[in-house]
Parts: C-alpha cells; sequence; structure tokens
C-alpha cells in the first residue's frame, strides 16, 4: 500500500509569491491535515480535511488555505509569501476509525 | 501556551540499554496519545500510541505508559539500537477517535535520541 505522497519534496519561491502544495493520502483514507514544521515553533497544526469539507483549523493567518477533493487529495496554498512561512510542510492523513495519523515526507518551502 | 512538553531536548544511551523518553501534557481533554520518530528532512514515522483508557501499551521493543493522574506519558525502548537514532515527539489528541472526530495532533518540542553503539 503506498503511503502518504506530497509534491513537490523541494519549492524556492520569492516573497510575495504564491504557493500551492499537493498531498495524495493513503489509499482509502478520508482525513487529511495539513502541519507546519520550523526550528522556532516546533509542529503546528494548519488545518484538517475530511469528506471535502474543512472540519480543524489551526492558529494561521488566512493566507493559508487549503482544500481537499472528492478523491481525498488535498491542496494547501500559501499566498503572499512571508520569508518567516520558510518551512518543512507536512501532510498526514487517517484512517476513519483510527487516531493515527501518517505522515507524508514533506514540502521543504524556501522563501528569499 | 505550550499544551505538550518534553522537557528533555537530548538523550545518549548505550546500545542494549533501555532509552526512556519522556512528555507532560496539560490539557485534560486528550484521550489519545501518539509517538512519532522523526529523521531530518523527512516526515515523521508513527511508532506506537495508547488511548486514554488504558495505562500500558506494548509493541515489541516499544512500550508506552500512561500516567494521567500525573499528567505523563513515557516511551520505553528496550534494547536500544542505533537505528534508533532520531528525534521523537509526543503528540496528543483531544477528539475521541472514529470517522466523525476531528484529528488535531498538538505535538511536543521533541527529543534527540542517540544510541551508541
Amino acid at each position: 500500500k503506498a503511503g502518504v505522497t506530497q509534491t513537490p519534496r523541494y519549492l524556492i519561491k520569492t516573497r510575495g509569491q504564491q504557493v500551492t502544495l499537493s498531498c495524495s493520502p493513503i489509499s482509502g483514507h478520508r482525513s487529511v491535515s495539513w502541519y507546519q514544521q520550523t526550528p522556532g515553533q516546533g509542529l503546528q497544526f494548519l488545518f484538517e480535511y475530511f469528506s471535502e469539507t474543512q472540519r480543524n483549523k489551526g492558529n494561521f493567518p488566512g493566507r493559508f488555505s487549503g482544500r481537499q477533493f472528492s478523491n481525498s487529495r488535498s491542496e494547501m496554498n500559501v499566498s503572499t509569501l512571508e520569508l518567516g512561512d520558510s518551512a518543512l510542510y507536512l501532510c498526514a492523513s487517517r484512517h476513519g476509525a483510527g487516531n493515527e495519523a501518517f505522515f507524508g515526507q514533506g514540502t521543504r518551502l524556501t522563501v528569499v | 501556551d505550550q499544551q505538550v512538553k518534553q522537557n528533555s531536548p537530548s538523550l545518549s544511551v548505550q546500545e542494549g540499554r533501555i532509552s526512556i523518553l519522556n512528555c507532560d501534557y496539560t490539557n485534560s481533554m486528550f484521550d489519545y496519545f501518539l509517538w512519532y520518530k522523526k529523521y531530518p528532512a523527512e516526515g515523521p514515522t508513527f511508532l506506537i500510541s495508547i488511548s486514554s483508557i488504558k495505562d500500558k501499551n506494548e509493541d515489541g521493543r516499544f512500550t508506552v505508559f500512561l500516567n494521567k493522574s500525573a499528567k505523563h506519558l513515557s516511551l520505553h525502548i528496550v534494547p536500544s539500537q542505533p537505528g534508533d537514532s532520531a528525534v521523537y515527539f509526543c503528540a496528543a489528541s483531544a477528539y475521541g477517535g472514529g470517522e466523525t472526530s476531528g484529528s488535531r495532533l498538538t505535538f511536543g518540542e521533541g527529543t534527540q535520541l542517540t544510541v551508541n553503539p
């Protein structure tokens, strides 16, 4: 069974640009969550999607948004990038009945 | 407000000995706890979890203990192996599980475990 797949693995963007990251969950998983990891703040929850609906949101500005498609694939978008948005962005999927979240390898975003 | 805390940034043990990683939490609503292992530039790998209705869960060399009254959990690795060297995160969830429940994990800061040959 394939794991959680995130694309791209690495990305360099300029301040002010926008970026879209993609996540394909484990087959059969309908819950997809996004996390940001930075050296200073650790692993922080961004949002969670289930059946194409956002049902949890972390404490991030509105520049961070996401969506989920009918096949459970998810995208997150960051608009008007700031230097502080440089981070490892992680996607995790969860099976319906389980609490364990399985993570992808992440997308390393560098904003210059 | 750091609701999940791992007070030891690093831990060094000898191969074959026991590694004990600790985690404290403050939110009484947390009802599910997980441990993840992480290598640099990779996503966390799920290791083991425990529900708040239990006080111990074992999986091979890994055992997690939960002390709800103290709001404390620990991960024991026996015997420790050099391949166990990584950053270990504890995480907590407050939504009771199940398909219709939300899944928001709150992570600790991580503990770097080094197992020396």
